[in-house]
């Protein structure tokens, strides 16, 4: 049980293209998700966290227009990069939560972002 | 906020040893501890978890202590196997939406 799956899971695109990436709880609802980034043998950095139906909230220094975060259901949330660029290469990778009385937070494979 | 340091940030043993991995926090409000296993390009998975109203949880051949008064808590894998190889990481939370992480530890299992 609490499987989280990520969709792609490698991408490479031009600069200055956008790219989404799908997060799905399979087996469970997730009432929050969230999206961290994580660079090359580093810790995991949050970039939002999201509820179903409601605005992500950001965290600091995360742009909000250029990282577009939609959970439109209690089993789906996706991450937009818009205008993409080089910098913004990178292994994005979700997590979901299934409800306030359960701290676990289950994490999906990952994508591999990168921009050419 | 919180900040959870993890100690060491590389560990070799031999197969069938015992590794332990520490990690401190700063924020006594903090009430939930999971520890993650990471493969490489994979994603991180949790393999043990605590909560601030027990001191140890053990499950097969992993465990997890804690210290509330000394604000750090542990994880100890015994009889390690190759496949434990992985990175590891720990996080400390207080709502369990944010998530505190350590900066990770890679355990290789010499065979």
């Amino acid at each position: 049980g609490a499987v989280v799956s990520q969709h792609p899971s490698r991408v490479i695109c031009k600069s200055g293209t956008s790219v989404k990436i799908e997060c799905r709880s399979l087996d469970f609802q997730a009432t929050t998700m969230f999206w961290y980034r994580q660079f090359p043998k580093q810790s995991l950095m949050l970039m939002a966290t999201s509820n179903e139906g409601s605005k992500a909230t950001y965290e600091q220094g995360v742009e909000k227009d250029k990282f577009l975060i939609n959970h439109a259901s209690l089993t789906l949330s996706t991450l937009t990069v818009t205008s993409a660029h080089p910098e913004d290469s990178s292994f994005y990778i979700c997590s979901a939560r299934s409800g306030t009385a359960s701290y676990e937070q289950y994490f999906g494979p990952g994508t591999r972002l990168t921009v050419t | 906020g919180e900040n959870v340091e993890q100690h060491p940030s590389t560990l070799s043993v031999q197969e069938g040893d015992s590794a332990v991995i520490k990690c401190t926090y700063s924020d006594s409000a903090s009430n939930y501890f999971p520890w993650y296993k990471q493969e490489l390009g994979k994603g991180p998975q949790l393999i043990i978890d605590i909560r601030s109203n027990v001191g140890e949880k053990k499950d097969q051949r992993i465990a997890v202590t804690l210290n509330k008064t000394a604000k750090h808590f542990s994880l100890h894998i015994t009889e390690t196997q190759p496949e434990d190889s992985a990175v590891y990481f720990c996080a400390a939370s207080m709502t369990g939406n944010q998530f505190y992480f350590g900066t990770g530890t890679s355990l290789t299992v010499i065979p």
